[in-house]
């Protein structure tokens, strides 16, 4: 069972706003670790989407941004599109795991 | 360009071994760490062990003393030594490129495609 709480599924029309939430703790996310997220598009692997809480890697459209307060982090997607259909996870580290936690996932649906 | 080829995954009964190597190009593979990172079917993501450029190395609970880590740098290739399988170690086995400081400030920048390990009887 995660450590790392996301709702299990969110849905917008194109051209909308979507927010995925990620709820932790003062072991992981409050200690404070970082937050970082990936997108899985089915069938594929997961692919690096936001590190460091707030830092785009190169090629990713800046419709995504994240934010992180306390024990929880956010990943906001702005002008939905098709293409954004998939599954989204955070990340964190756990110092009472001793180890590298993923939030429980996000199927993110495009109406 | 970063690539990860993952090999060594099959059909193995419980109790049994399997060895899973990951040949990496495309960067400076002896000053990166590397990992393995699990997906069961249908499940979510689950990191299973780390090996740092300086030699650390980490597991997760739930295959610590049954799985080890390990990296051959002249070789640019990653392994993972599975023992004493169980059902539920069941899943694609991704090997992934991370960057940052290991514990708090570290991310998997770079996925393999997987490759898929079925316990089974």
């Amino acid at each position: 069972q995660s450590v790392l709480a996301q709702p299990p599924s969110v849905s917008g029309a194109p051209g909308q706003r979507v927010t995925i939430s990620c709820t932790g703790s003062s072991s992981n996310i409050g200690a404070p670790s970082d937050v970082h997220w990936y997108q899985q598009v089915p069938g594929s692997a997961p692919k690096l989407l936001m590190f460091a809480n707030t830092n785009r890697p190169s090629g990713v459209p800046d419709r995504f941004s994240g934010s992180k307060s306390g024990t929880s982090a956010s990943l906001a997607i702005t002008g939905l599109q098709a293409e954004d259909e998939a599954d989204y996870y955070c990340q964190s580290y756990d110092s009472s795991l001793s180890g590298f936690v993923f939030g429980t996932g996000t199927k993110v649906t495009v109406l | 360009e970063v690539q990860l080829l993952e090999s060594g995954g099959g059909l193995v009964q419980p109790g049994g071994s399997l060895r899973l190597s990951c040949a990496a190009s495309g960067f400076t593979f002896s000053s990166y760490a590397m990992n393995w990172v699990r997906q069961a079917p249908g499940k979510g993501l689950e990191w299973v062990s780390a090996s740092g450029s300086g030699g650390s190395i980490f597991y997760a609970d739930s295959v610590k003393g049954r799985f080890t880590i390990s990296r051959d740098n002249s070789k640019n290739t990653l392994y993972l030594q599975m023992d004493s399988l169980r059902v539920d170690d069941t899943a694609v086995y991704y090997c992934v490129k991370s960057r940052g400081q290991l514990r708090n400030n570290y991310w998997f920048d770079c996925w393999g495609q997987g490759t898929l390990v079925t316990v089974s009887s």
